[in-house]
């Protein structure tokens, strides 16, 4: 079975720090993987997403992440934090010809003091 | 554009009684999934159905069921309220491999 391991719950920044989460699944096949935000009272949104082709995915608001196949792993960075970042952060994966269905990590709580 | 939209955005259920939550996806798409995000945790997989027929299906006892219609709109049901079933009911629609969100369902039951 599929499964999202995120290794913070919660990380607590100042700005300008830099930023890495952590992510790893349990698939044996071929997948598709997304950072998600929720900022406070808003809902879902998509960060960034990899389906194929370059590693080094970049999305918005300065966001990349990385996708090492042999490490199982997708791992959310950014340079320089905003206090407007905080929020949660998810990490979810999608098989491959396995519909929509998609596996969420529990999230990790970041909070950046100003 | 629309996005997802869900109804109603608060809710308050006593234990024992039934729910319907509903999803309007998308203009275009034909893939609504349901998830569950109980405080503190990440959603959680109840159904996914796509062009009317369930795709696929999450741990979650019967009590729970769905369907879509053929405007590609979708509800959530759920018997025999438990003051587990309490969260946030999240409602995606999917184009091709990507999932968009809706606002969700706050549902209490008390």
């Amino acid at each position: 079975a599929q499964s999202v391991s995120q290794h913070n719950h919660h990380v607590i920044l100042s700005e300008a720090a830099s930023l890495e989460l952590g992510c790893n699944y349990s698939y044996g096949g071929t997948v598709n993987l997304f950072w998600y935000v929720q900022y406070p009272g808003q809902h879902l949104q998509l960060l960034l997403k990899y389906f194929s082709g370059d590693p080094l995915v970049k999305g918005i608001k300065g966001f990349e992440a990385e996708f090492i196949k042999s490490k199982f792993s997708f791992n959310l960075r950014k340079p320089s934090v905003q206090w407007s970042d905080t929020a949660e952060y998810f990490c979810a994966v999608n098989a491959r010809g396995g519909g929509f269905k998609t596996i969420f990590g529990a999230g990790t709580r970041l909070f950046v003091k100003a | 554009d629309a996005g997802v939209t869900q109804s109603p955005t608060h809710l308050i259920k006593t234990r024992g009684q039934h729910v319907t939550l509903r999803c309007s996806p998308i203009s275009g798409h034909k893939s609504v999934s349901w998830y569950q995000q109980v405080l503190g945790q990440g959603p959680q997989f109840i159904f996914q159905y796509y062009e009317k027929e369930e795709r696929g299906r999450g741990n979650f006892p019967d009590r729970f069921s769905a369907r879509q219609f053929p405007n590609y709109s979708s509800e959530l049901n759920v018997n025999a309220l438990l003051l587990g079933d309490s969260a946030l009911y999240l409602c995606a629609s999917s184009l091709y491999r990507e999932a968009f969100f809706g606002q969700g369902t706050r549902l209490t039951v008390v």
